[in-house]
C-alpha cells in the first residue's frame, strides 16, 4: 500500500542552525502539508501546497519557514534558523482530490526535532 | 474556520470496559470528520472517518462513531476495550473547500487498566 514517507526520523541540531525535513508524498496525491506537534500538544497545521505554490499557512508558518517542491516527488520544510521552541514532531501529510476523495490525509510517521 | 473540541484531556478504563470518546465540531458546511489514533512516539493511524452517507461509521480495532448534526458531535466509541488501546486519540474536521486542511483537537490520553 502506498504511503508517505519521511526523513530523518529523528534530527538534533543547535539553535541557529537550518534545517531541512524531507518528503515523499503518495505519488499520484496533489495536496501537501505539514503538521507539527510540540510535545503533549495539539497536532497544528502550519501549510498546505497545491500546483507548486502554498495555499494557505498559519500563523506558526512565519519567515524562518519555507516549503518547496523541488523534483516533482520530494516536498520538503526548510526552516532556517532554528529556535528552541521549534522542537517539535513535524508531519508531512498528502490527498489526492477527486470525485472520490473523502477528505482523508494520509500522514506519515513523522520527523522529530530536537534543537539545543 | 472549523475547529473541534475534546472535551477530556484524559480517559481511565479498564481493560474490557466500554470506552467512548467525545468530540464537538465547528464547521459552517456538512463537515468531513475523522479520528486518528498515536501510540507513543509513532505516528497518527486514521480509525475511522465519516463524510456522508449513514451516520454510524465502522473503523479498524473495533471502534465505530456516530456523527450527530443536531449535536455537532462525531463521538468515538469501542464496546471493549483491549490494553493495546493506550494510546491518543485525536478528532479531526477536514474542509473540502478548504484545500482539504485537517484542523484536530488536542486529543484524548486513554489509558487502560488491568
Amino acid at each position: 500500500e502506498p504511503e508517505v514517507t519521511q526523513t530523518p526520523s529523528h534530527q538534533v541540531t543547535q539553535m541557529g542552525q537550518e534545517v531541512i525535513l524531507r518528503c515523499v508524498p503518495i505519488s499520484n496525491h496533489l495536496y501537501f502539508y505539514w503538521y507539527r506537534q510540540i510535545l503533549g500538544q495539539k497536532v497544528e497545521f502550519l501549510v498546505s501546497f497545491y500546483n507548486n505554490e502554498i495555499s494557505e499557512k498559519s500563523e506558526i508558518f512565519d519567515d524562518q519557514f519555507s516549503v518547496e517542491r523541488p523534483d516533482g516527488s520530494n516536498f520538503t520544510l526548510k526552516i532556517r534558523s532554528t529556535k528552541l521552541e521549534d522542537s517539535a514532531m513535524y508531519f508531512c501529510a498528502s490527498t489526492h482530490p477527486g470525485s472520490l476523495n473523502t477528505g482523508e490525509l494520509f500522514f506519515g510517521e513523522g520527523s522529530r526535532l530536537t534543537v539545543l | 474556520a472549523q475547529s473541534v473540541t475534546q472535551p477530556d484531556i484524559h480517559i481511565t478504563v479498564s481493560e474490557g470496559a466500554s470506552l467512548e470518546l467525545r468530540c464537538n465540531y465547528s464547521y459552517g458546511a456538512t463537515p468531513y470528520l475523522f479520528w486518528y489514533v498515536q501510540s507513543p512516539g509513532q505516528g497518527l493511524q486514521l480509525l475511522l472517518k465519516y463524510f456522508s452517507g449513514d451516520t454510524l461509521v465502522q473503523g479498524i480495532k473495533g471502534f465505530e462513531a456516530e456523527f450527530k448534526r443536531s449535536q455537532s458531535s462525531f463521538n468515538l466509541r469501542k464496546p471493549s476495550v483491549h490494553w493495546s488501546d493506550a494510546a491518543e486519540y485525536f478528532c479531526a474536521v477536514g474542509a473540502p473547500r478548504n484545500d482539504y486542511k485537517l484542523s484536530f483537537g488536542a486529543g484524548t490520553t486513554v489509558t487502560v487498566r488491568a
